[in-house]
This record gives structure tokens, C-alpha cells and sequence, in this order.
């Protein structure tokens, strides 16, 4: 039972272009809401968060928007480097009452930056 | 990636035989999470733990796997017995608290012959 889903495999954008990457949850309870990036061979890296109180969380080139009504949140890059090159997880604590201890995934979403 | 040490970062086992999975958490962080990645999948939770607790196994195959978190030493994902199914990416996590972020390790890439 997927919660988290991430329904575009891949992803390819021109570099300097904005990047979207999008996410839907099915679990209404869900509150909080983390962005992983992953190179080959390297564990996750934490890339920014966003609570249910919110609509909207920037970190420089990186901005999360969350829809509650829909579900669904995305993750904008702007401007897209060669770097950002990657696999990006969105992830969500499966029990929020208890903290965000355990953490569930979505299948991931493989961005290409094409210079 | 470089504060949660995992290791060794690639492990062969045959089918039969033990593996023991070791994760230093970053330092100061004393809550650590195990993950398991299967080929063109998300990570899946396996187990939280605090030293020397295990505070939720949820995500743990009922046999055959066992975590501990000791008071000093790294904690250590143990699976017994290994199948072919166990082949996997296992990640280790760790947080200051359950309101932190998670940080990952680099992960250990088992592979069962």
C-alpha cells in the first residue's frame, strides 16, 4: 500500500529551466513532508521539509508547495544545474502522532539536467 | 552523507550465512532508523531504535533479522540465515530527536550468492 506516490518516474530539464517534481499522498493525516535528493552509490540527502501548517517553503534555489485539499506537494528547483542531477524521494512519517520517526517513501523521481 | 558511517559498504554473502550491518549515527544524534531499498524501489522502514532500545521494529521481517543499539558501539542490523531475497541497499539513519530530520548513511549493498 503505496502512501506516498511518486508517479513520474523520470524527469529531464534543460539546465537554467525550473524543475518540477511532484508527489501525492493518500493518508489525510499525514502533516509533515520531507524532500530526499540521491546520487548513485550514496545514501539519501536531506534537501528541505514542509508542515501541514504551511503552503509554501523556500531554501534558495528549492521551494516545496503543499496542496492539503489535493493532496499533493511538489518541489520546484529553480535554476536547474547540472548538479541536481539525481533521484529525489518525497517521504512522510507514517504515524504522525508519533514523531517522524519512521519515515515512508515514495518510488522516487530520476531528474536529468541537460546542458 | 559523511556524519552517519555505515559500513562495510558492500557485503557477499551465501545463501546460508550471517550478515552484520554496522551504523555509527552522527555524532550527538542518538535515535537510529534502518532502511531497506529494493532495485527501482522506495526505502522501506525496518526499525527505529534509541541506545540500547528498540522502540519500533514494525517494519522487520519477523524471522531471521534482529537490530541492537548497544550502549557503546555502533548499532548492528543482523540478518541470519541470509536468503537471495535479502539482497538489497540497507540504510541507516539518525536524528537528534523524532522532530529532526533523518540523516542517512551511504548505505551497504548486500549481495547474497
Amino acid at each position: 500500500d503505496q502512501q506516498v506516490k511518486q508517479n513520474s518516474p523520470s524527469l529531464s530539464v534543460q539546465e537554467g529551466r525550473i524543475s518540477i517534481l511532484n508527489c501525492d499522498y493518500t493518508n489525510s493525516m499525514f502533516d509533515y513532508f520531507l524532500w530526499y535528493k540521491k546520487y548513485p552509490a550514496e545514501g539519501p540527502t536531506f534537501l528541505i521539509s514542509i508542515s501541514s501548517i504551511k503552503d509554501k517553503n523556500e531554501d534558495g534555489r528549492f521551494t516545496v508547495f503543499l496542496n492539503k485539499s489535493a493532496k499533493h506537494l511538489s518541489l520546484h528547483i529553480v535554476p536547474s544545474q547540472p548538479g541536481d542531477s539525481a533521484v529525489y524521494f518525497c517521504a512522510a512519517p507514517q504515524d504522525p502522532n508519533f514523531g517522524n520517526e519512521k519515515l515512508t517513501f515514495g518510488t522516487g523521481t530520476r531528474l536529468t539536467i541537460i546542458p | 552523507n559523511a556524519g552517519v558511517m555505515q559500513n562495510p559498504r558492500h557485503l557477499v554473502r551465501r545463501r546460508g550465512q550471517e550478515a552484520r550491518l554496522r551504523c555509527s549515527p552522527m555524532k550527538g544524534h542518538s535515535h537510529v532508523y534502518w532502511y531497506r531499498q529494493l532495485p527501482e524501489e522506495g526505502l522501506k522502514f525496518m526499525v527505529y531504535l534509541q541506545k540500547e532500545n528498540i522502540i519500533d521494529e514494525s517494519g522487520m521481517p519477523k524471522e531471521r533479522f534482529s537490530a541492537e543499539f548497544p550502549k557503546e558501539g555502533p548499532s548492528i542490523l543482523r540478518i541470519q540465515q541470509v536468503v537471495r531475497g535479502d539482497s538489497a541497499a540497507y540504510f541507516c539513519a539518525s536524528s537528534a530527536s523524532t522532530s529532526q530530520p533523518q540523516h542517512f548513511g551511504d548505505g551497504t549493498r548486500l549481495s547474497i550468492l
